[in-house]
């Protein structure tokens, strides 16, 4: 497809559990974004990466978090130990290298319900 | 520390105009302003952006001010469908990260 895709589109965990989500950006773009948003709350950004660097980290809210890219397009975000505070709707974003004038286009995010 | 300053709601007759104001009163030179709607809680949809001069496209014009402390998203013909929460960026200058700073953004119900 032509849009940023994201997988699962929904996922129920135990508490305790490892969770798993995965983003395909839009083909060529070299920037991505994750972003985290909690029921009735705004967007709050985990992590950012050119390429498959990571020069910024600095929303990822605790070492449970963390993330990867692979070959310059999909990325995984890894979730540990998940907490019910971790529950929220987590949106992947993408966008040509991250230069001010290039929009960023997002996905329809993965809903992650942790019980 | 989002960067602009939006009025939490607003209501908009069906079929009128709907003018979104966004103020960005640190805003750089070379820092371009987005807009973007989120309805409930889908991924946010790209909307427009501008630098300097006012901007339009199939869903929207962006009027911003000549000192470029503030903008105005219109829809021109506002329905239903439009009703949303619209998010008015600016991106923060380089500094290793061109990250997005989403603020609480603008509740738009149009009215029927």
């Amino acid at each position: 497809g032509a849009g940023v895709s994201q997988s699962p589109s929904n996922k129920v965990t135990e508490k305790g559990k490892d969770v798993e989500l995965r983003c395909d950006p839009i083909s060529g773009h070299t920037a991505l974004y994750w972003y985290r948003q909690r029921l009735g709350q705004g967007l709050e950004f985990l992590i950012y990466f050119q390429g498959n660097s990571a020069p910024d980290k600095s929303g990822l809210p605790s070492d449970r978090f963390s993330a990867e890219r692979t070959g310059e397009s999909v990325s995984t975000l890894t979730i540990q130990r998940t907490q019910q505070e971790d529950s929220a709707v987590y949106l992947c974003a993408s966008s040509l290298a991250g230069f001010s004038g290039n929009t960023i286009y997002f996905g329809e995010g993965s809903w992650l319900t942790v019980v | 520390d989002a960067k602009t300053t939006q009025p939490p709601s607003m209501d908009c007759a069906e079929g009128r105009a709907a003018n979104l104001p966004c103020n960005h009163s640190t805003i750089s030179g070379n820092e371009y302003v987005y807009w973007y709607r989120q309805i409930h809680s889908q991924g946010p949809q790209y909307i427009i952006h501008g630098l300097k001069n006012n901007e339009t496209n199939e869903m929207a014009s962006l009027i911003i001010t000549e000192d470029r402390k503030s903008s105005t998203l219109i829809l021109p013909h506002a329905t239903l469908r439009d009703t949303a929460v619209y998010y008015c960026i600016v991106r923060l200058p380089y500094s290793g990260t061109y990250k997005y700073i989403f603020g609480t953004g603008t509740r738009l119900k149009v009215l029927a």
